[in-house]
């Protein structure tokens, strides 16, 4: 069912650093790229939203760059923090009727 | 509240007894969604539910499961004959009608299933 390929798996980054993390989509009829960000316990809830149309598009620390061509697109985290610790999800979507998410990146921010 | 509600949060069962999760969406939000969870693993799209329209199943992975709304408003997922893999978060989201806003899904906290 997976349409788009995220990684890494799980990241690791200090206090102050850059976290990225990054998704690949296959179906190129989509026009509507989310990140979602999930605490323990908790539900995801959407970050930052992208439409193919731009290249970029950037929300205080988050980031995201979106490249039409290679089919891909990347969330950036500037000087991560603790609270920043998350699983964060990116998705695709159309119409939509039907959201596609990735497998997940768990970011472990390091004081 | 003004939340997507989902119930029970927790949830034991034995294997091959029946399971019944409900989602309580936001008010106005004509779209609904349930995921499904596995641990450490992604959201695996079930079901979509849009107004009146005709539900969406491409994602039930077997018929053991089936899900209903009531007009725009609660819905129920049953899984029936439970087995040991169907353990996993069931995930609820919202939104408002697809396609007049960002699209924002909005999500419960989930109901923990444990199939022993």
């Amino acid at each position: 069912q997976q349409q788009v390929k995220q990684s890494p798996q799980s990241l690791i980054v200090q206090k102050g650093g850059i976290s990225i993390i990054n998704c690949a989509y296959e179906n190129t009829a989509f026009d509507y790229f989310p990140w979602y960000q999930q605490f323990p316990g908790k539900g995801p809830a959407l970050l930052i939203a992208i439409r193919p149309d731009v290249s970029e598009k950037k929300e205080g620390r988050f980031t995201i760059s979106f490249n039409k061509s290679a089919k891909q697109f990347s969330l950036h985290i500037m000087d991560s923090q603790p609270g920043d610790s998350a699983t964060y999800f990116c998705a695709e979507a159309g119409d939509f009727n039907k959201f596609y998410f990735g497998s997940g990146t768990k970011l472990n921010v390091k004081p | 509240g003004a939340g997507v509600s989902q119930s029970p949060s927790n949830k034991v069962t034995e294997k091959g007894k029946d399971v019944e999760l409900r989602c309580d969406p936001i008010s106005g939000h004509t779209a609904l969604y349930w995921y499904r969870q596995r641990l450490g693993q992604g959201l695996e799209f079930l079901i979509y539910f849009q107004g009146n329209s005709a539900p969406d199943k491409s994602g039930l992975p077997s018929d053991r499961f089936s899900a209903e709304r009531t007009g725009e408003s609660v819905s129920t997922l049953t899984i029936q004959r439970t087995q040991q893999e169907d353990s996993a978060v069931y995930l609820c989201a919202s939104s408002l009608q697809p396609g007049m806003n960002t699209g924002e899904l909005f999500f419960g906290e989930g109901s923990r299933l444990t199939v022993l």
